[in-house]
């Protein structure tokens, strides 16, 4: 799992309550995404980091923050769930934005 | 926007037997990859392709980046039950980068009983 670790693995949760997602790796990896998958989507890119404090949107952003304060550690939050963003959440780390993305077991979160 | 069409969303193999699939974009690629995800887990990289008409193996897994750079295919030969799961393609949006990728919906393996 090229050294990803994502937590929690599953999580349960409340429509209009905060979850932070966390995306762990030990590779020191410059670039680490964030993407959910739903079914009949494939992958959807939400935030991605090319750098400590640096971040950016994906395709589907909206309703998703994220941050990033150091290389190994990259938080994704729902600053207030709602139904539709019960899915998988992914995260990916790549070396460099030539070399493909590796990802990790995904965190399976359901929003009641 | 951009899209992947993967085909076909799903097929039932015997063991033995050899697979294709592919994937179609509107738009040209620079790099086309290939990613198998088994129940549970996440994507597991197979194989990546840099170059127009580049036929790439790993194992038994052949890929093909097609001339036209809107296509590609993967070939798996004498199928056995590990290989069932879900294979994805996936290209870069921006030609100069990997930041985003976009993915096919994801080609379904299954073994016949």
């Amino acid at each position: 799992d090229a050294g990803i670790t994502q937590s929690p693995r599953h999580k349960v949760t409340e429509t209009g309550t905060p979850v932070t997602l966390r995306c762990h790796q030990t590779e020191n990896h410059r670039y680490m995404y964030w993407y959910r998958q739903d079914p009949g989507h494939g992958l959807r890119l939400i935030h991605y980091s090319y750098g400590v404090k640096d971040t950016d949107k994906g395709e589907v952003s909206d309703g998703y923050s994220v941050s990033r304060s150091k290389t190994e550690d990259f938080l994704l939050t729902l600053e207030s769930a709602t139904s539709s963003q019960t899915s998988v959440y992914f995260c990916a780390i790549s070396f460099s934005t030539n070399q493909p993305q590796h990802f990790g077991d995904g965190t399976r979160l359901s929003i009641l | 926007g951009q899209q992947l069409n993967q085909s076909p969303q799903s097929m039932f193999i015997q063991e033995g037997e050899d697979v294709s699939m592919n994937c179609t974009s509107s738009s040209i690629f620079n790099t086309w990859l290939w990613y198998k995800q088994d129940p549970g887990e996440g994507p597991v990289l197979l194989i990546a392709l840099y170059k127009a008409g580049e036929l790439t193996s790993n194992g038994r897994l052949t890929a093909q980046f097609g001339i036209t750079r809107k296509d590609s295919f993967l070939n798996i030969s004498a199928s056995i039950p590990s290989d069932v799961g879900i294979y994805f393609c996936a290209g870069p949006l921006d030609m100069d980068s990997n930041y985003q990728l976009i993915w096919g919906a994801g080609t379904k393996l299954i073994i016949k009983p």
